[in-house]
């Protein structure tokens, strides 16, 4: 079956470090691959995607690369900020599964001033 | 536009109870899940729905029940409520993945946490 793993966490930084949360994948069929970012008491929310290989998804200075050769979706940010604070979930849907969606275990970032 | 809404939002039963968990989306979406997030578990997913009058089983079904009696409404239900069910429980919606333009990403509700003593 489709899994996804997410590198473990909590992540603590500091304002302005670099982000890189790491997500490899194994999927039945041709995936499309999103991160959900999810911030205190709230739900999840879309925060990029890709389609196909070698596409970029980006969003809020965050980016992401499908990596079909090494089945990975690496979440990067070049400089973070505070407000970045939130759980991070990667995930996968691919389009012989109805739609489901499967989920990483998802990361914690601390962003600290 | 009001997007997916989770009602209700929090709840506390005692064990052996039941209880409705109701999902509304107003996106015209055909497809509808239930997840429950626990700690260091991620999201799993508990039930499905493809389409008005459908549903299917997820990865965790046991102890739910659900229906699609409309498009916009996705019920999970509890008929006896257990501890191990105390847990956050989101729902979602998306278009179908033939659709041209669109990708398989889920629109989520903002939860509804439930706890069970």
């Amino acid at each position: 079956g489709d899994s996804v793993t997410q590198m473990e966490g909590p992540v603590t930084l500091s304002e302005e470090a670099f982000l890189t949360i790491n997500c490899t994948y194994t999927a039945t069929g041709y995936p499309s691959l999103f991160w959900y970012v999810q911030y205190p008491g709230e739900g999840l929310q879309l925060l990029l995607k890709a389609t196909k290989a070698d596409d970029k998804g980006s969003n809020k200075g965050f980016e992401a690369t499908y990596r079909k050769e090494t089945t990975s979706f690496h979440l990067e940010k070049g400089s973070v900020q505070v407000s970045d604070s939130a759980v991070y979930f990667c995930a996968l849907t691919t389009n012989t599964n109805a739609g489901k969606s499967t989920f990483g275990d998802g990361t914690t970032l601390t962003v600290k001033p | 536009n009001a997007g997916v809404t989770q009602t209700p939002k929090f709840r506390v039963l005692k064990t052996g109870q039941s209880m409705t968990l109701l999902c509304a989306q107003d996106m015209n979406h055909e497809y509808m899940y239930w997840y429950r997030q626990d700690p260091g578990m991620g999201l799993r997913l508990i039930h499905y729905s493809v389409g008005e009058g459908t549903t299917a089983k997820g990865e965790v079904p046991d102890g739910y029940n659900v229906s699609r009696l409309k498009k916009q409404n996705f019920l999970l239900g509890l008929e006896s409520a257990a501890p191990s069910q105390t847990s956050v429980y989101f729902c979602a919606s998306s278009y179908p993945l033939a659709r041209e333009t669109y990708t398989g990403e889920l629109f989520f509700g903002e939860g509804s946490r439930l706890t069970v003593l």
